[in-house]
C-alpha cells in the first residue's frame, strides 16, 4: 500500500541525547516536509526538501537538521535533544507538479525528551 | 506577520450542521486546504479552495472569500465520527502551507 512510513512510533529520550526520526515515503513526490504538532500551536514546519538533494529551513528549525539523498527518505535529526522538542513529529509529502500540492502526512512519531 | 484564526472548540449533536470558520492573514495566497485530524491520527485531506465559492463534496462543503480572507468548511448530517479536529491551512506566496491550530469538534448524540 502505497504511502508515508515514521518510525520510530514513539521515544522516550534522555536530554542531550542524538535521535534521528525516519521518514519514508513510495509515491515518488518530489517534496517532503517535517512538521511538530503541539497542543494549541497546530503544525509547524521545521524543515522541507522540495527534490532530492536540496533542503531548506521552515518556521522552527533551530536544534534539528534534515538530509535529502534520494526521493525516499527524509531523515530528521536532533543533535542533542531538549525537553522542549518534545512534540509530535509528523513526516509529509507532495507532489510540486500538481496544481494543488496536496500532502500527505506520516502516522507520526511520539517523542518526549526528559 | 501570517495567522490563520479558527475557534478551538465547538460541540454539535448528532444529524446536525455545523459550520467551522476560518480566517486567514498571510504573504500572499495559493490556495486553501482543509484537513480532518482523528485524535492520535495523521491529518487527512478533506477539501481545497483556491477560487472564490463553494465545493461541495458528500457531506462536506467548504466556501472561499479571498476579498474577506475567509473560509468555512460545513459539515451535514453529522455521524459521531465526524468527532476529530478541522485543520485550516494556507499556502502563501512561497508555496508553504501555513497551519491554523485547529478546531475539535465534539458530536454528542
Amino acid at each position: 500500500i502505497a504511502g508515508i512510513t515514521q518510525a520510530p512510533t514513539s521515544q522516550i529520550l534522555a536530554a542531550g541525547r542524538r535521535m534521528t526520526l525516519r521518514c519514508t515515503q513510495d509515491m515518488r513526490h518530489n517534496a517532503m516536509y517535517w512538521y511538530r504538532q503541539d497542543l494549541g500551536l497546530g503544525l509547524r514546519l521545521i524543515h522541507y526538501s522540495n527534490t532530492a538533494g536540496t533542503t531548506g529551513k521552515g518556521e522552527v528549525p533551530d536544534g534539528y537538521s534534515v538530509s535529502r539523498a534520494n526521493t525516499d527518505d527524509f531523515p530528521l535529526t536532533l543533535a542533542s535533544a531538549v525537553p522542549s522538542q518534545t512534540s509530535v513529529y509528523f513526516c509529509a509529502s507532495s507532489d510540486l507538479t500538481t496544481s494543488i500540492n496536496e500532502q500527505f502526512f506520516g502516522p507520526g512519531t511520539r517523542l518526549t525528551v526528559l | 506577520g501570517q495567522n490563520i484564526d479558527q475557534p478551538t472548540e465547538m460541540t454539535a449533536t448528532e444529524g446536525a450542521i455545523v459550520q467551522i470558520n476560518c480566517t486567514y492573514q498571510t504573504s500572499g495566497f495559493n490556495g486553501l486546504f482543509w484537513y480532518q485530524q482523528h485524535a492520535g491520527e495523521a491529518p487527512t485531506f478533506l477539501s481545497y479552495n483556491v477560487l472564490d465559492g463553494l465545493e461541495e463534496k458528500g457531506r462536506f462543503s467548504s466556501f472561499l472569500s479571498r476579498s474577506k480572507g475567509y473560509s468555512y468548511l460545513l459539515l451535514k448530517e453529522l455521524q459521531m465520527k465526524d468527532s476529530a479536529s478541522y485543520l485550516c491551512a494556507v499556502t502563501d506566496s512561497n508555496y508553504q502551507l501555513i497551519w491554523g491550530a485547529g478546531t475539535k469538534l465534539i458530536i454528542k448524540p
